[in-house]
Formats: C-alpha cells, sequence, structure tokens
C-alpha cells in the first residue's frame, strides 16, 4: 500500500524552528517529487514546497511566502522527505500535508497531515 | 501571484448534475496549467480527484469527470450522491508554482 505519514508537527513560538518529516512507503520513493501543501484551520490549501527526484538534480520550489525560511530536503535511502521551517510566524500555523508526484500519475496519495501551531 | 478562482458554494439535487470551475487570473486555463482537483471532506486529509485536467484515478468515480470549459478547468458530477457532499479545491500550474483555487463547498440537497 502507497503510504505517506508526516509528524514532527506541535507548538512554537514566532521566531522559532520546526522540522517535518515525511515518511514513505509502498513505492519507489526516489522516482517521486515530493510535495508540502499547507492548510490554516477552516482555510483552504497552500502550496508550500516542492522537491523533485534524483534525475531533476532534487530541484526545489518554494511559495513567495515561505521562500526563505523554509527548506525541504529529502534522504532517498531513508525514503524521507523533510520540511525545516524557520523564522515562524503566527500566519504559518496550519495543518501540514505532505503529498507525491509520480511521473505518470500525477500527484495520487496525501499523508494525514501534522498539526503546527505558532503562538506565544 | 496569478489567482485562482472557485465557487464559493454550489448545491445540487442527489441525482442530479453540477459543473464547478476554475479560472485564472491571468486568463484562459489551458492544458498547460495541469489542472487538478481535489475532494476534501469534514477533517480528512485532501483527496486527488483529477489530475493534468481530465484523467481520473483508480479510485475516482467515473461521475467526475474534468475539462476545459469556457476558458476555466471545469469539474462536473453527473449523478450526484450524498457521499459527494465535500469543498471541491483546483490547482493550476504557473512555470513551477502551484496555486490552488479558494475551493468550493458542494451541498447534496
Amino acid at each position: 500500500e502507497v503510504q505517506l505519514v508526516e509528524s514532527g508537527g506541535g507548538l512554537v513560538q514566532p521566531g522559532g524552528s520546526l522540522k517535518l518529516s515525511c515518511a514513505a512507503s509502498g513505492f519507489i520513493f526516489s522516482d517521486s517529487t515530493i510535495y508540502w501543501v499547507r492548510q490554516a484551520s477552516g482555510k483552504g490549501l497552500e502550496w508550500v514546497g516542492h522537491i523533485s527526484s534524483r534525475p531533476k538534480n532534487y530541484a526545489t520550489g518554494y511559495a513567495a511566502s515561505v521562500r526563505g525560511r523554509f527548506t525541504i530536503s529529502r534522504d532517498d535511502s531513508k525514503k524521507m522527505a523533510y520540511l525545516q521551517m524557520n523564522s515562524l510566524r503566527t500566519e504559518d500555523t496550519a495543518m501540514y500535508y505532505c503529498t507525491r508526484v509520480e511521473p505518470t500519475i500525477g500527484m495520487d496519495v496525501w499523508g494525514q497531515g501534522t498539526t503546527v501551531t505558532v503562538s506565544s | 501571484q496569478p489567482v485562482v478562482t472557485q465557487e464559493p458554494s454550489v448545491t445540487v439535487s442527489p441525482g442530479g448534475t453540477v459543473t464547478l470551475t476554475c479560472g485564472s487570473s491571468t486568463g484562459t486555463v489551458t492544458n498547460g496549467h495541469y489542472p487538478y482537483w481535489f475532494q476534501q471532506k469534514r477533517g480528512q486529509a485532501p483527496k486527488t480527484l483529477i489530475y493534468d485536467t481530465n484523467y481520473r484515478h483508480s479510485w475516482t468515480p467515473a461521475r467526475f469527470s474534468g475539462s476545459l470549459l469556457g476558458g476555466k478547468a471545469a469539474l462536473t458530477l453527473s449523478g450526484a450522491q450524498p457521499e459527494d457532499e465535500a469543498d471541491y479545491f483546483c490547482f493550476l500550474y504557473y512555470s513551477g508554482d502551484l496555486v490552488f483555487g479558494g475551493g468550493t463547498k458542494l451541498t447534496v440537497l
């Protein structure tokens, strides 16, 4: 079964840091591009960023709202992707999801999400 | 930053047909925007229904179809079921950036 499981969410003060993880199973992780998407409570979905596969040189992309503060990385040997979040703001409070894009079937499976709360 | 627009709310009768749309502030939506459609029920993660304009995943009921219509991406639900009541989001691809629409709350009533 193809599965993605996020972890690492929690409560952090403004200006703090947090690192989220996305654990993959049931598929060839190294072939996939991994996306991070967030959703504030009661709001819509927002693309955070993505990291491509090795054939695409692990290229990354970030939304303007997080560029320079968030960094996405991956460890194909561990089938893990990460979202390092620095200089957190109250507006970063959200559920964070990871999802994959396969070359032939596009974006399909999503994780269940992990909650990040930025508050003093 | 482009803005992607969706109807805030739509109501459909059980068994009825409804079309949700996804427009772009930059102009006509094309296949080059690789439109996606997602369904999200309360308390659940999003579920991908349609990718690259009109391709269904294996779990997507055949009553859902995607297309380009009147300069927008469209999601048509033919034969609405009570379990289709949910929020529906689209996104469009803009040269490396993804922009989601604000979502449509679909009520089956």
